[in-house]
């Protein structure tokens, strides 16, 4: 199993450029998130999806948006890129968001976009 | 609403050390709690978790107790090695709403020198 990749490793834009950070599982999990990464911060928690053909705003969303393209894909796009959304971008998943909230959530590796 | 914090770092250890890393958190209701590591360049990895109070986490060495009358689940190494050098997150997961969503502390860069 890969777990949680992430596409692509690396990218830098220009104000106003637009792209698409992708992200799969291969874990069958039913819930997928987008975060993002800032010093100082912790994880912000961007958009999420509780289940295929759901999506819901997270903390920190203007700016961004997001398809749940099956269950295996949570992609995230930036329409119109900022320097503020210069960050390290994770997705991240889990099998089951039940009630007793005690389910592990599995990172992928990062997207690093740096916004000139 | 929810919220975490963690003390502030970089923590500087020689090697053998023992380590606390500080973590309360505001919450409505019974929350999970847990403890993430980042390596250099990499994502972020469970270390332990604790779902309901008084309950111990530990993997790895480390341990960690949900203590409900403090709100607080500091993390705990007897002796640190030079391998443990990370960033370390504490983390939140509401019971409300069965969302999965965590809320993060701002983590905290442990640095160990041989």
């Amino acid at each position: 199993n890969a777990g949680v990749t992430q596409t692509p490793k690396f990218q830098v834009l220009k104000t106003g450029q637009s792209m698409t950070l992708q992200c799969a599982q291969d874990m069958n999990h039913n819930s997928m998130y987008w975060y993002r990464q800032d010093p100082g911060m912790g994880l912000r928690l961007i958009y999420y999806s509780a289940s295929e053909g759901t999506t819901d705003k997270g903390e920190v969303p203007n700016g961004y948006n997001v398809s749940r393209l099956n269950k295996r894909e949570f992609s995230l796009r930036l329409e119109s890129a900022a320097p503020s959304q210069t960050s390290v971008y994770f997705c991240a998943s889990i099998s089951v968001a039940g009630p007793s909230g005690g389910y592990e959530q599995y990172f992928g590796p990062g997207t690093r976009l740096t916004v000139t | 609403g929810d919220s975490v914090t963690q003390m502030e770092g970089p923590v500087t250890l020689s090697e053998e050390a023992f380590l606390t890393i500080n973590c309360t958190y505001t919450a409505t209701g019974y929350p999970s709690l847990f403890w993430y590591v980042q390596y250099p360049g990499e994502g972020l990895q469970l270390l332990l978790k604790a779902t309901k109070a008084d309950d111990k986490g530990s993997n790895k060495g480390f341990e960690a107790t949900y203590r409900k009358e403090t709100t607080s689940f500091h993390l705990e190494k007897g002796s640190v090695q030079v391998s443990d050098s990370a960033v370390y997150f504490c983390a939140l997961s509401s019971n409300s709403g069965n969302t999965g969503k965590l809320i993060f502390g701002q983590g905290t860069t442990l640095q160990v020198k041989p």
